[in-house]
């Protein structure tokens, strides 16, 4: 079956601009986690969502980002006035449940966020 | 919360050698340690994962072993090849996961 998808793959911005990038997770998965990466490190945690609500938001490093999910699907990340310091690989995963144990987490191929 | 050390950063390996990482977390709740492979430009991809209620675990010729006590979990590649080449990231968590620093492995012919 389909993979994690996200969109766009690219996006280049100038400072001080808004985006938004988007994840589509694997159908059937409830849980759905937003990572960041920079070049040369591991993943960094962002959110968290269990269906519609956000169980931990507590690796959003600031109020500039803010994520949603609001029928428990699609997810979109939101990105407000833009800094370069937010240039980075934003990876999108998702897994069959959420809970106690946790499930494996399948990652899609990440939108590469450029801040001019 | 949860912090994840990674040894070593670089490591390179005979095709046909073993090679082995090892990384260490701090917190006890952790019962979730999955290993990922991450090749330039790609997306990582899980190539194995052990839970806090098993201690070694096996899949052809990769292995991960998870010392509880010592909280520290170590991936164990045999009979390398040269598709093998890659960074590789440990993690550990429950739902939310924590990497560690990544491990640029190259298999030379």
């Amino acid at each position: 079956g389909a993979g994690v998808s996200q969109t766009p793959s690219n996006k280049v911005t100038e400072k001080g601009k808004y985006v938004e990038l988007r994840c589509d997770p694997i159908s059937g998965h409830t849980a759905l986690y937003w990572y960041r990466q920079s070049l040369g490190q591991g993943p960094e945690f962002l959110i968290y969502f269990q269906g519609t609500g956000a169980a931990d938001d507590s690796g959003l490093p600031n109020d500039r980002f803010f994520a949603v999910r609001p029928e428990g699907s699609v997810s979109t990340l939101k990105i407000q006035r833009t800094e370069r310091g937010d240039s980075a690989v934003y990876l999108c995963a998702s897994s069959l449940a959420g809970g106690g144990m946790a499930d494996t987490q399948y990652f899609g191929p990440g939108t590469r966020l450029t801040v001019l | 919360g949860e912090n994840v050390e990674q040894h070593p950063s670089t490591l390179s390996v005979q095709e046909g050698d073993s090679a082995v990482i090892k990384c260490t977390y701090s917190d006890s709740a952790s019962n979730y340690f999955p290993w990922y492979k991450q090749e330039l430009g790609k997306r990582p991809q899980l190539i194995i994962d052990i839970r806090s209620n098993v201690g070694e675990k096996k899949d052809q010729r990769i292995a991960v072993t998870l010392n509880k006590t010592a909280k520290h979990f170590s991936l164990h590649i045999t009979e390398t090849q040269p598709e093998d080449s890659a960074v590789y990231f440990c993690a550990a968590g429950a739902q939310k996961l924590v990497f560690g620093q990544g491990t640029r492995l190259t298999i030379n012919p």
